[in-house]
């Protein structure tokens, strides 16, 4: 069973301030990795997705991957309260896998 | 909202009917897919579809059927409602051949109670 861990939070962090989103994932052969952020009664949207080790960044976000330790983290600069929102850790188990498996999501509060 | 429709958005049923769920694309894309979504559980994939006419199993499919007929429409049927189906049913779509770049485009849900 490929499984994808978050801690369910709440994580506060004051606005301004940057907010460590941290994902584990079981499959090895995981091979795509992706941050989605879910509003409350809204559907998730995608925010971020990486491939490659090491940092990718777009604007306030970047989304960091180790795939010897097995974990996606997500960094948010600059946090505003607009931010606060779920955040979904989705993984891909990559060739010939069209699937997505999804963790529980970190609920994140930004407070002013 | 990307091309996208979900449709009721919500419903209210009871217990031993059976409800269908639409799920309408005008992307052209391969793979579509139905999650519910439950405190607690996060999203789960019922069933997802790489083609038409072509269907698969996801991790929690009892209770539930599906048919995709024609590229832009994928139904979900729960044959006979139990109140355990409860949930919010969300249909999410893919560019698909590899997706590695891609990731899912979500509709915006439905939310289905059975009394």
């Amino acid at each position: 069973q490929k499984e994808v861990e978050q801690n369910s939070g709440p994580l506060s962090v004051p606005e301004g301030a940057i907010a460590s989103l941290n994902c584990t994932y079981s499959d090895r052969g995981s091979q795509s990795f992706f941050w989605y952020r879910q509003y409350s009664g809204k559907s998730p949207e995608l925010i971020m997705f990486i491939y490659s080790n090491g940092d990718k960044e777009d604007g306030r976000f970047t989304a960091q991957l180790n795939k010897a330790s097995q974990y996606v983290s997500l960094l948010i600069r600059d946090s505003q309260p607009s931010d606060s929102a779920t955040y979904l850790c989705a993984v891909n188990s990559g060739a010939g896998s069209y699937q997505l498996t999804f963790g529980k999501g970190t609920k994140l509060s930004v407070i002013p | 909202d990307a091309g996208i429709t979900q449709s009721p958005r919500h419903k209210v049923t009871e217990t031993g009917t059976p409800v269908t769920l639409r799920c309408h694309q005008t992307e052209n894309h391969r793979y579509m897919y139905w999650y519910r979504q439950d405190p607690g559980h996060g999203l789960r994939l019922i069933h997802y579809s790489y083609g038409v006419k072509d269907t698969d199993k996801g991790e929690v499919s009892d209770g539930y059927s599906v048919s995709r007929s024609k590229t832009e429409d994928f139904l979900l049927t729960l044959e006979s409602a139990t109140s355990s189906q409860t949930s919010v049913y969300f249909c999410a779509i893919s560019m698909g051949l590899t997706l590695s770049n891609y990731g899912y485009t979500f509709g915006s849900g439905t939310r289905l109670t059975v009394v």
